[in-house]
């Protein structure tokens, strides 16, 4: 089946460093990925649709400058936290398709849990 | 944009009782999915159910296209089926999977 590998799975860093965060789709080639985060006891949000060979598409009140995406490869997202702040702690988590988007399922990485010190 | 609506958001069960676990959404959907959040964050897929009924073991679901709606029915729970269960959609008009608020599910031994 489809897997997701995400890494790392947990940080723990000081305030004012930048965090990068792979999303990896094993066994098949993903031209579009998706980042999300979710707070303590809340729902997942997503934050940003990563496109291979293009820029990510931001929701709404998502800073782009904070949160930096590269889609290099049909196989790869980064997430990047740029000079992570105390706030920014979360647990952050991809999903990749097979083939189109539409009419295929959505799978998960195991998600990587941030602390800012 | 497309909302999704979950009920109950609480849950709490003795262990070998049934539930059902509503998911409503506003508008057409091309993908629908149940998820299980384990207590480590993983989201565990349950069913992908854009339309019809599919059963897996001591879960089943039910969507209703037409209707607008979802059903994850749990029977004989376990304590270990609790967690949170979150239901996502992919509406005709987004790109992208929308959650739902979830159900937390506590089953008590």
């Amino acid at each position: 089946g489809a897997v997701v590998s995400q890494h790392p799975s947990r940080v723990i860093c000081k305030s004012g460093t930048s965090v990068k965060i792979e999303c990896r789709s094993l066994d098949f080639q993903a031209t579009t990925m998706f980042w999300y985060r979710q707070f303590p006891k809340q729902s997942l949000m997503l934050m940003a649709t990563s496109n291979e060979g293009s820029k990510a598409t931001y929701e709404q009140g998502v800073e782009k400058d904070k949160f930096l995406i590269n889609h290099a490869s049909l196989t790869l997202s980064t997430l990047t936290v740029t000079s992570a702040h105390p706030e920014d702690s979360s647990f952050y988590i991809c999903s990749a398709a097979l083939g189109t988007r539409h009419n295929q399922p959505q799978h998960f990485g195991d998600g990587t849990r941030l602390s800012i010190l | 944009g497309i909302q999704v609506e979950q009920s109950p958001p609480d849950l709490i069960l003795q262990e070998g009782a049934n539930s059902t676990l509503r998911c409503n959404f506003s508008d057409s959907v091309n993908n629908l999915q149940w998820f299980h959040q384990n207590p480590w964050g993983q989201l565990i897929n349950l069913f992908y159910i854009p339309s019809g009924t599919k059963q897996n073991g001591r879960l089943s679901a039910t969507t209703v296209a037409t209707e607008r709606y979802s059903l994850l029915y749990i029977s004989s729970s376990q304590t270990t089926d609790s967690g949170v269960y979150f239901c996502a959609v992919d509406g005709y008009n987004n790109n992208d999977m929308r959650f739902g608020a979830g159900t937390r599910l506590t089953v008590k031994p």
